[in-house]
């Protein structure tokens, strides 16, 4: 596609539910991100993905978020027993190679618990 | 835990004036980089500088990198109402888990009064 697509664009779910998020990469991008972002915040790393490395997983929060992605292509992002403090635009970001390189970002997941 | 910590937090200034952001860090990095956010969602990259490049130029923007100070500084010149946004650097850094992680920091939020 042309760019980072990520859905759905807005979620409000009820305390203790479970969400999934998903974004599909620019195609060819082997390095996927995961980053989330609290109100008037910067930006928290969550988890990476590079081809078929093992992710580095190091920004979870806790054992109720988790994240996958197959080969090259579409990543999901699943929050389980959803709590209020996971309120946050959720942004997904891809590049071309591993290193550092220029991130192509999404337009983020609007997440609201009530 | 934050890597680039930006200066100001807010920034207002008058069209045409140039707007100067700042960005420290603490370990050693590959690159640096800006990017530009509207109203809270994606982010778009704007500039990226190595660690071994002093200055670097795109459009209106200069950025300078001073390894030595763990140091950036964004001049945006001649600005205009549209550059009102929120500007972060990200600091490629080789992580724990061996990959090279973007880390980013709580962003300058810019006003340009028409």
């Amino acid at each position: 596609g042309a760019g980072v697509s990520q859905s759905p664009s807005n979620k409000v779910t009820e305390k203790g539910k479970d969400v999934e998020l998903r974004c599909d990469p620019i195609s060819g991008h082997t390095a996927l991100y995961w980053y989330r972002q609290r109100l008037g915040q910067g930006l928290e790393f969550l988890i990476y993905f590079q081809g078929n490395s093992a992710p580095d997983k190091s920004g979870l929060p806790s054992d109720r978020f988790s994240a996958e992605r197959t080969g090259e292509s579409v990543s999901t992002l699943t929050i389980q027993r959803t709590q209020q403090e996971d309120s946050a635009v959720y942004l997904c970001a891809s590049s071309l190679v591993l290193g550092g390189e220029k991130l192509f970002f999404g337009s983020g997941t609007q997440l609201s618990v009530l | 835990s934050q890597q680039g910590e930006e200066d100001p937090q807010a920034l207002s200034i008058q069209e045409g004036e140039n707007a100067t952001m700042n960005c420290s860090y603490k370990t050693s990095i590959n690159n640096l980089q800006w990017y530009r956010q509207n109203s809270g969602r994606g982010l778009v990259h704007l500039i990226l500088i190595r660690s071994n490049e002093r200055e670097k130029h795109s459009g209106r923007l200069r950025v300078t990198l001073d390894t030595s100070k763990k140091s950036s500084s964004l001049l945006i010149t001649a600005s205009r109402a549209a550059d009102t946004a929120s500007y972060f650097c990200a600091t490629a850094a080789r992580s724990g888990a061996g990959s090279y992680q973007l880390t980013f920091g709580k962003g300058t939020k810019l006003s340009v009064i028409p």
